[in-house]
């Protein structure tokens, strides 16, 4: 079975970088698939951050674009989320996610707060 | 960007009747849209995709139709545990976004 485990510091000060893994069991991510970040702030609507495919090509929301890196380790079975100059608006459940357009597979989620 | 557009942002239902959530998207996004249910505190979880395909384990009471623009999520006949926030998903090939609507809230009436 699949399952996705997100890893790395709950609270992050402002103007900070924030830095989430994604551990991925149960499935090779080199055998393809979209590995992707969403978020949802608190009480609100999810949001796509970005994705990256197996062989590393990568997608970033416009929005987020300017501040947000994703990276794969195959040889982990891991990818990775960096989201640079962080705010309060940034506060959010981060999610991981397996995808081939709709997500199949979530991880269970993970809250980051940016405070100082 | 792709805007999906839901409505209404809240649907009042009573337990046994028919739901029905609907998503606008600002452009066609042909048939690449998913639907999913979120309950407090859980991730989301996959019901449709490809507009009108059932995910692994969905029950019968829950249809998608619709393209283009024009989307339907139907609950037929409402459970308990269906009273959640929905939200659809699009992932059109280009432009290379994926966008997801403002969510839906079916609560009990």
């Amino acid at each position: 079975q699949v399952q996705l485990q997100e890893s790395g510091p709950g609270l992050v000060k402002p103007s900070e970088t924030l830095s989430l893994t994604c551990s991925v069991s149960g499935y090779s991510i080199s055998s393809g698939y979209y590995w992707g970040w969403i978020r949802q702030p608190p009480g609100k609507a999810l949001e796509w951050i970005g994705y990256i495919y197996h062989s590393g090509s990568t997608y970033y929301s416009p929005s987020l674009k300017s501040r947000v890196t994703i990276s794969i380790d195959t040889s982990k079975n891991q990818f990775s989320l960096k989201l640079s100059s962080v705010t309060a608006a940034d506060t959010a459940v981060y999610y991981c996610a397996r995808a081939e357009g709709e997500v199949d597979y979530w991880g269970q989620g993970m809250l980051v707060t940016v405070s100082s | 960007e792709i805007v999906l557009t839901q409505s209404p942002a809240t649907l009042s239902v009573s337990p046994g009747e028919r739901a029905t959530l609907s998503c606008r998207a600002s452009q066609s996004v042909s048939s690449n849209l998913a639907w999913y249910q979120q309950k407090p505190g859980q991730a989301p979880r996959l019901l449709i995709y490809g507009a009108s395909t059932r995910a692994t384990g969905i029950p019968a009471r829950f249809s998608g139709s619709g393209s283009g623009t024009e989307f339907t999520l139907t609950i037929s006949s409402l459970q308990s545990e269906d009273f959640a926030v929905y939200y659809c998903q699009q992932s059109n090939n280009w432009p290379p976004e994926w966008t997801f609507g403002q969510g839906t809230k079916v609560e009990i009436k």
